[in-house]
């Protein structure tokens, strides 16, 4: 059974920094692309970064870039999130999501992800 | 403001067939897939629809996706109480060069 379990979220003041952890098992963790997505509380969901299963391709969301690095462990099936500077604005639930498989390499097709985990809060605030 | 519009809500009886549109841009929707995912109340989002049209496996087939031009719905079909959720359609964005969502569109079974 596919399960992602999110860890690493709580409360931080403006400026401070968190690291999220996602741990995967039950599939090749090794051979799938990841996500992260976010949801503020009572809003949407918005994509935060995707990491390719071998780290040579990274992409992240505007609202990110600069402050935020994703990166993963293959060898022990996790996946990270660090994330500094860190503002008001990014207080949301943070989801770990695997990439629905891929016949070939196509970033487009990072849009669909099939299992999700079931996400860990941050909360920023003085 | 989401890069992706959907009307905030939807209703239907038990039974019917609702629909759920999704409008968007010749930047995403228009040259590029839709994927469609379900976020019950408390849970985490669910894939329902890949690829335009494609039910990821464990899908009933009362759900199903179509896509004409910038634009793209999501059909439920024999609608049931356990419908009642939040739906988000998703899209790669040729201009942001990055994943774009909807706002999403709240359905409530009647």
């Amino acid at each position: 059974e596919v399960q992602l379990v999110e860890s690493g979220g709580g409360l931080v003041k403006p400026g401070g920094s968190l690291r999220l952890s996602c741990a995967a098992s039950g599939f090749t963790f090794r051979t799938f692309t990841m996500n992260w997505v976010r949801q503020a509380p009572g809003k949407g969901l918005e994509w935060v970064s995707t990491i390719s299963s071998d780290s040579s391709w990274i992409n992240y969301a505007d609202s990110v870039k600069g402050r935020f690095t994703i990166s993963r462990d293959n060898a022990k099936n996790s996946l990270h999130l660090q994330m500094n500077s860190l503002r008001v604005e990014d207080t949301a639930v943070y989801y770990c999501a695997r990439v629905f498989p891929m016949l070939r390499w196509d970033p487009t097709l990072t849009v669909a992800s099939d299992y999700w985990g079931q996400g860990t809060l941050v909360t920023v605030s003085s | 403001q989401s890069v992706l519009t959907q009307p905030p809500s939807a209703s239907g009886t038990p039974g019917q067939r609702v629909t759920i549109s999704c409008s968007g841009s010749s930047y995403n929707i228009g040259r590029n897939f839709v994927n469609w995912y379900r976020q019950l109340p408390g849970t985490a989002p669910k894939l329902l629809i890949c690829r335009n049209n494609e039910r990821p496996s464990g899908v009933p087939d009362r759900f199903s996706g179509s896509k004409y031009g910038a634009s793209a719905s999501l059909a439920i079909s024999g609608l049931q109480s356990e419908d009642e959720a939040d739906y988000y359609c998703a899209a790669w964005d040729d201009g942001l060069q990055g994943p774009v969502f909807g706002g999403g569109t709240k359905l409530t079974v009647l």
